[in-house]
């Protein structure tokens, strides 16, 4: 069956060091993949995306790896901040699908002071 | 900056009576969608809208489920006999490309 799982344990991390989140795909070719961020009650917001054909993408402190071979995509936030601490969700788009998001379950990250 | 709005923001109803959602668009939007968030648990695909037509819907969407866009701004769900588990959190979302998507803040629906 087709799967796309995060990191299911909440992350805690200090304040300036990096956060890496995982996202891994199984039985899914997908066009490309993209994460958002999502607080409490709020719908989710659109961070960044990447395409199969695409190693790496970066903006601002994020940065984007993906890995078709490994079915894999690692999200980074560098010099992390408390106002990073929300739930990061990953999605998949495929091929001829119209835009249609598969999401990931989400990873909780939390920065502290 | 322009934003996808959504309301109510909460809406109560009794089991068995029938809710409409609505949503705005961003304007030069062409990709329309509704996904749905149970408590604690994923982000799940409804629908997705073009061109005025359902371009493609999920085992979710069943015959009580339906959508409209009635006049070029507004896109709506409707269920029309809503049961304990559509308690969740509906999400629209519109897309200029079917790449990025921008949600809204969502309608919370708790069937009572």
């Amino acid at each position: 069956s087709q799967k796309i799982e995060q990191n299911s344990e909440a992350l805690n991390i200090q304040e300036g060091k990096t956060a890496t989140l995982t996202c891994n795909y199984t039985n899914y070719s997908p066009a490309y993949l993209q994460w958002y961020r999502q607080d409490p009650g709020r719908g989710p917001v659109f961070l960044l995306l990447i395409r199969e054909n695409e190693k790496e993408k970066r903006k601002e402190r994020l940065k984007v790896t993906f890995d078709t071979t490994l079915k894999q995509s690692l999200f980074h936030i560098t010099a992390s901040q408390p106002a990073d601490s929300a739930t990061y969700l990953c999605a998949l788009v495929r091929n001829n699908q119209g835009g249609k998001l598969i999401f990931g379950q989400g990873t909780e990250l939390s920065v502290k002071p | 900056e322009p934003e996808v709005t959504q309301t109510p923001s909460h809406q109560v109803t009794q089991m068995g009576q029938e809710v409409i959602l609505r949503c705005v668009p961003i304007s030069n939007h062409l990709y329309f969608y509704w996904y749905r968030q149970i408590l604690g648990q994923k982000v799940e695909f409804l629908v997705s809208f073009y061109n005025n037509e359902i371009s493609e819907k999920s085992e979710i969407f069943d015959d009580q489920f339906s959508v409209e866009r009635p006049d070029g701004s507004n896109f709506t769900l409707k269920i029309r006999s809503t049961k304990l588990e559509d308690s969740a959190m509906y999400f629209c979302a519109s897309s200029p490309d079917r790449s990025e998507a921008f949600f809204g803040q969502g309608t919370r629906l708790t069937v009572v």
